[in-house]
């Protein structure tokens, strides 16, 4: 399976925007990127997956890299509620997509 | 309400002993997935059934762990025998389908071995 590589934590300010980077150089051209996050003591929890282009949702928005090999997770306005640990992971589309896996993760405080 | 459910909640047994950990997927999920999450690290891919089948059960640690599916809905992990290792929070996630891109997970079972 492709790896990604998360900083192992990050501080934000509440109520600004958030950058999370995720580098994953070995990606293939069917792997899509996923974006689950875990708040403490609870199980993971969907943010964003994409392809090849940018994509937004109520949660976040996601910015793929034009060759793939890095993206960010934005969250545009941060507050005490998004602190927890952001999981960006690889999927490809066929085969074994179904088993994603967790790395470490970026742990992510955020300061009144 | 909604979403996968498991239970107990809390689990805390003595080591040689065996334990069954439910989990309820959100009706209507046809893919099911075993996770278990040792303190601190992340999350260790453990069994994927579609429908009432096991496709992959390739990260079942040691025979003593075994999972079955009924009735397309409700799983159960078994761990026979438990050890110390075995401590761990396993957590159940569902999707629609396999590859769906987003997986429901249930808040987990914290098993404590004694």
């Amino acid at each position: 399976d492709a790896k990604t590589t998360q900083p192992n934590s990050m501080e934000s300010n509440e109520e600004e925007p958030v950058h999370l980077p995720c580098n994953h150089s070995t990606i293939s051209g069917t792997d899509y990127i996923h974006w689950y996050r875990q708040l403490p003591s609870q199980g993971p929890e969907y943010v964003i997956h994409g392809l090849t282009s940018n994509v937004n949702n109520r949660m976040a928005s996601l910015a793929i890299a034009e060759d793939r090999k890095s993206s960010t997770l934005i969250l545009h306005r941060a507050t005490l509620r998004d602190a927890a640990v952001y999981y960006c992971i690889l999927s490809s589309s066929g085969g074994s997509n179904y088993k994603l896996t967790f790395g470490k993760g970026t742990l992510l405080t955020v300061n009144p | 309400g909604a979403g996968v459910s498991q239970s107990p909640s809390n689990k805390v047994t003595e080591k040689g002993k065996d334990v069954e950990l439910r989990c309820d997927p959100i009706s209507g999920h046809t893919a099911l997935y075993w996770y278990r999450q040792s303190l601190g690290q992340g999350l260790e891919f453990l069994i994927y059934f579609q429908g009432n089948s096991a496709p992959d059960k390739s990260g079942l640690p040691s025979d003593r762990f075994s999972a079955e599916r009924t009735g397309g809905s409700v799983s159960t992990l078994t761990i026979q025998r438990t050890q110390q290792e075995d401590s761990a929070v396993y957590l159940c996630a569902s999707s629609v389908r396999r590859g769906t891109g987003e997986l429901f997970f249930g808040e987990g079972s914290r098993l404590t071995v004694l």
